[in-house]
């Protein structure tokens, strides 16, 4: 069955420092794939997307994330983390053109500590 | 500004009681997607509509029913609602499914009790 994993669930970083959030998708095909993010109190907006072509994709306030077929994984990462960056991460993956449904991760809780 | 709008934003209801949640979006985007979100489990699919006159199951539909009145209109009735449906629910629209971005609304906090 298709599935997202994103395996922590919480993640703490210091102002300033780098950051890798992990996705891992399971299909068999090549999937669409976003990362969305959701501030507190308030619904989830987009990021970044992937669609089949170039593997690192950007995104906004300087978001980046790196497909890997051979390794089912969509990472995003920033090289260097601002407060207001706290928030909660969300992968999604949509599985062909036409297909209704995302399906979300659980989730990265996002903490940064100055 | 192109925009999903939920309303209520907070709703407590006693169980066995009616509960609707209503959405409106003004992207002009033929499909939305009702979705509930629970700690744990991320955000699940409940129903979603092509457009206007159209209602489809999702993963999770079951004591759910959705209605899609017009393209900028999609609510979600809970008929029966139980405690089990505690939960913060999303409203989302997006244009080509599954394929391009969905745009989500600010949520609706319910409560049964």
């Amino acid at each position: 069955a298709q599935s997202v994993t994103q395996p922590d669930a919480r993640v703490t970083v210091s102002e300033g420092a780098s950051l890798q959030l992990r996705c891992k998708y399971s299909y068999f095909g090549t999937p669409y794939l976003f990362w969305y993010v959701q501030y507190p109190r308030q619904g989830l907006q987009l990021l970044l997307k992937y669609y089949p072509g170039d593997p690192v994709v950007q995104g906004v306030n300087g978001f980046e994330a790196e497909f890997s077929k051979s390794n089912s994984s969509f990472h995003l990462r920033k090289a260097s983390v601002h407060w207001s960056d706290w928030a909660v991460y969300f992968c999604a993956v949509s599985m062909w053109p036409g297909y209704q449904n995302f399906y979300f991760g659980k989730g990265t809780s996002l903490t940064v500590i100055p | 500004e192109a925009a999903v709008t939920q309303s209520p934003r907070n709703k407590v209801a006693v169980t066995g009681g009616k509960v609707t949640l209503s959405c409106n979006q003004t992207n002009n985007h033929n499909n939305m997607y009702w979705y509930r979100q629970d700690t744990g489990h991320g955000l699940r699919l409940i129903h979603y509509s092509y457009g206007a006159g159209s209602t489809e199951k999702g993963d999770i539909p079951d004591g759910y029913k959705a209605s899609r009145p017009s393209q900028e209109n999609f609510s979600l009735i809970l008929e029966l609602a139980t405690p089990s449906q505690t939960s913060v629910y999303f409203c989302a629209s997006g244009e080509v499914p599954g394929y391009a971005e969905q745009f989500f609304g600010p949520g609706t906090r319910l409560t049964v009790l």
